[in-house]
């Protein structure tokens, strides 16, 4: 199976900062790489697809980069309603579709 | 507007078995791949299961191969997830996802349902 480890596994920022998620594979999956966005008590919200295409609706505050094994997500300006869990995932390997562990963002 | 709606949760002993349900609608069901993934209380997402449009194609979790099966019935816009021989990890809520983009999935899971609880527990 391919890990997906994102770091760091929490942070604090205050609104306005600029906050950077990393997401490393544990081989290439190329640019299959997803990332999702989860408040408490709801369902994962899809944030990024492909490395770095915005899915509709979500602000262009947030981008995604990378290739290979090594992945961003960038928060340009956090914004109250972006205190949330942060997850990434592959979907290189059809057989089995892996997250990584979560990046918790909380307010500093 | 697309909804998935999850049924079927609930409280059961390890060893026993439960039937997870998803209805869709505001959408060509049959058009998309379909998922199951979980997440286990406090943890992280999990993904289960995977069923092609046709039902023809399935994979699964190592975690729960041999334990679960997927279905569809694509004229009742329906997902299933047959839970046996469950086990006290297996504990979670599950999610019904849609596969995005329609007639791949590529690119992730676009829609979600609002989840339903599986406790295990004697």
């Amino acid at each position: 199976d391919i890990q997906m480890t994102q770091s760091p596994s929490s942070l604090s920022a205050s609104v306005g900062d600029r906050v950077t998620i990393t997401c490393r594979a544990s081989q290439s999956i190329s640019s299959y790489l997803n990332w999702y966005q989860q408040k408490p008590g709801k369902a994962p919200k899809l944030l990024i697809y492909a490395t770095s295409n915005l899915q509709s609706g979500v602000p262009s505050r947030f981008s995604g980069g990378g290739s290979g094994t090594d992945f961003t997500l960038t928060i340009s300006s956090l914004q109250p309603e972006d205190f949330a869990t942060y997850y990434c995932q592959q979907i290189y390997n059809t057989l089995s579709w892996t997250f990584g562990q979560g990046t918790k963002v909380e307010i500093k | 507007q697309v909804q998935l709606v999850e049924s079927g949760g609930g409280l059961v002993k390890p060893g026993g078995s439960l039937r997870l349900s998803c209805t869709a609608s505001g959408f060509t069901f049959s058009d998309y791949f379909m998922n199951w993934v979980r997440q286990a209380p406090g943890k992280g997402l999990e993904w289960v299961s995977y069923i092609s449009r046709s039902g023809n194609t399935i994979y699964y979790a190592d975690s729960v191969k041999g334990r679960f099966t997927i279905s569809r019935d694509n004229a009742k816009n329906s997902l299933y997830l047959q839970l046996n021989s469950l086990r006290v990890e297996d504990t979670a809520v599950y999610y019904c996802a849609r596969a995005f983009p329609k007639g791949g999935y590529d690119y992730g899971f676009d829609y979600w349902g609002q989840g339903t609880l599986v406790t295990v527990s004697s």
